[in-house]
Order: C-alpha cells, then sequence, then structure tokens
C-alpha cells in the first residue's frame, strides 16, 4: 500500500535552481521522512519532521509540513548535479513507513 | 556490521522455485521492515518486525510470501512458487525502534523470475 503521492512525478532544471517536491498524504502521521535513491538501491534518509513541527532546516534541505492539508515540501537549494535522484516522501503513523511513488529529479550542469 | 546488508545483491530463478533473501540489520536494531519495489514506482510495504515478531504483515501480497526473524536479528523473506510479477527489488530496512526514528537501508536484492 502506498499513502503518499509525490508531485510532480519529475522535475528537471539547471544547477543552481531551487527544486521544490510535494507530497500529499491520506491519514493521521506522527512524522514525516524524506529519503533520497540512487540508481534503484538503496534510500538514504533526509530529514524528518515531527507532527508537531511545521518547517526544518538540513544544509540545503528545508521541509515544511502542513497536517491540517496532510502536505509536506521539500525544498532542495541552490542544486548541484550530484543532487540528480529519487526523492520520497514516507509517512509513519505508528508502524511501518508508507512511502510515495517519489519524484524524479534531474540536475543539469 | 556498519549497515544493512542484504544477500544475494542478485537472484535470477526460474518460474514456480523458491527463493530465500536474507536480510542482516544493523546491530542492536529492534524494528525490521521488508519492502519491494517495482521500476518507477515507491517502496510498497511487506513486513515489519518489532524483534522475533511481526508486528504488521498486512503488505505481504499472498500466502505464497512469508518471512522470519527467528532470533530478532537476521530475517530471511521467503517466496515460494515465483512467479513473473514477483520480480522487483527487495528492501530491507532497519531502525532502533524508538520513535521518529531514521530507518536504514540496505542495498536491496533484484529478484528475476524467468
Amino acid at each position: 500500500s502506498q499513502q503518499g503521492e509525490e508531485d510532480p512525478q519529475a522535475l528537471s532544471i539547471q544547477e543552481g535552481e531551487n527544486a521544490t517536491m510535494n507530497c500529499s498524504y491520506k491519514t493521521s502521521i506522527n512524522n514525516l521522512q524524506w529519503y533520497r535513491q540512487n540508481s534503484g538501491r538503496g534510500l538514504v534518509h533526509l530529514i524528518l519532521i515531527r507532527s508537531n513541527e511545521r518547517e526544518k532546516h538540513s544544509g540545503r534541505l528545508r521541509v515544511t509540513l502542513d497536517t491540517s492539508k496532510k502536505s509536506s515540501s521539500l525544498l532542495i537549494t541552490a542544486s548541484r548535479a550530484a543532487d540528480t535522484a529519487s526523492y520520497f516522501c514516507a509517512t509513519d503513523a505508528g508502524t511501518a513507513l508508507i512511502f510515495g511513488k517519489g519524484t524524479t529529479l534531474s540536475v543539469s550542469s | 556490521g556498519a549497515g544493512v546488508s542484504q544477500t544475494p545483491s542478485n537472484k535470477v530463478t526460474e518460474k514456480g522455485k523458491y527463493v530465500e533473501l536474507r536480510c542482516d540489520p544493523i546491530s542492536g536494531h529492534t524494528a525490521l521492515y521488508w519492502y519491494r519495489q517495482s521500476l518507477g514506482q515507491g517502496p510498497e510495504f511487506l513486513i515489519y518486525f518489532q524483534g522475533t515478531g511481526a508486528a504488521d504483515d498486512s503488505g505481504l501480497p499472498n500466502d505464497r510470501f512469508f518471512a522470519v526473524r527467528p532470533e530478532g536479528s537476521v530475517s530471511t523473506l521467503k517466496i515460494q512458487r515465483t512467479e513473473r510479477g514477483d520480480s522487483a527489488v527487495y528492501l530491507c530496512a532497519s531502525t532502533n525502534g524508538g520513535g521518529a526514528t531514521e530507518a536504514f537501508f540496505g542495498q536491496g536484492t533484484r529478484l528475476t523470475v524467468v
């Protein structure tokens, strides 16, 4: 089962530009997490935001959470070619992490 | 170990055969998850262990799929009578079981059923 839905499905930008990805979900959550995946194999955790938080920063990443709209956004500032990857949101409602379908980001130099 | 280890990294099997996929979580992590990922899709939840017991197996697609974690560490995902539709990357992740913690993923096992 998949709860989160990322938007857009694919995003192409130039190096130095900002990339924004959105995630919508359906049920109440304890926290929401963003992951990155290169080459279709292991996922790497990027950032976690709790349900009582509205915004969180980590380096070039900024995550927002709006529990009333059941949505989150991930902003990557000053993108680099190395940011090219698939990005997934994952919701934690107390048991398993449920992932969305992801946004494929392509950053060209 | 330093990270989550999955073996084999690739497995090709014939339709109808039985396969076992192994996951070694990070030492001390009490929670372990199995996911399946098809090309272009997000990880699809299969089963979640807390210690030795399956806390949530609602994602297992049918009774051909089974997973165990007998000593609360290594887990094995077992697939009987494999079908071509089972072809996917099978991902394992572990966490320390506390609230609001990140999951650490292995590199996955790519299963191809021919």
